[in-house]
């Protein structure tokens, strides 16, 4: 079975500070791990993903995540963080092997960036 | 990022209607599914389909529920009797390849009465 966990349920940060959203999984298979955003009354935005290679990964709008595979992290974060960087971050996972494969999403952490 | 639309935005029904929900992928894509989110939840996936059938489906999507492609463009999604707990936000996905992203619609904000 797969699963995410979003430990929090809110990030609060300062404007300027580092920002990291947590994000741990679990799936049968190698994992392939995606970030999404969610502004008030919109869609899911793709900011990035990790499928294999560097652990590093650079997303949209500065963000970037670590794949960590003995922690099963996939932590986003970004250097310094903006007022308009405050929204609802999803983390979610599905299976590498699984052509076309369902994803399965976290609860959410609520980002909010403080002047 | 591949464009996706979704129709209605809103829908207000009364329980026990019928709901068709729209998706327009407006390039040619391979892969479909339906999400939806109940407010202030998790997003969960309700089903696949691709090469015209259902790949896959969750334990949500019951005989209420059916998808269909019946254009080769549109991709519906149909409640057939709703009920209140059907009150959600729906998204369309699409994918153009088994290994790709999945790219988001904005959603259609559904509100069974």
């Amino acid at each position: 079975a797969q699963s995410v966990a979003q430990p929090e349920d809110q990030v609060n940060v300062a404007e300027g500070n580092p920002l990291t959203v947590k994000c741990t999984y679990s799936v049968s298979g190698n994992p392939y791990l995606f970030w999404y955003v969610q502004y008030p009354n919109r869609g899911l935005q793709f900011l990035l993903k990790y499928i294999t290679g560097d652990n590093l990964v650079k997303g949209s709008y500065g963000f970037e995540a670590e794949f960590n595979k003995s922690q099963t992290s996939f932590h986003l974060k970004k250097p310094s963080a903006l007022v308009s960087d405050s929204a609802l971050y999803f983390c979610a996972v599905r299976r590498l092997e699984v052509e076309g494969g369902k994803l399965i999403f976290g609860t959410g952490t609520r980002l909010q960036v403080f002047p | 990022e591949p464009e996706v639309t979704q129709t209605p935005s809103h829908q207000v029904t009364q329980m026990g209607q019928e709901v068709i929900l729209r998706c327009v992928p407006i390039s040619n894509h391979l892969y479909f599914y339906w999400y939806r989110q109940i407010l202030g939840q998790k997003v969960e996936f309700l089903v696949s389909f691709y090469n015209n059938e259902i790949s896959e489906k969750s334990e949500i999507f019951d005989d209420q529920f059916s998808v269909e492609r019946p254009d080769g463009s549109n991709f519906t999604l149909k409640i057939r009797s709703t009920k209140l707990e059907d009150s959600a936000m729906y998204f369309c996905a699409v994918t153009s390849g088994g290994l790709e992203t999945q790219y988001f619609g904005p959603g259609t904000r559904l509100l069974v009465l």
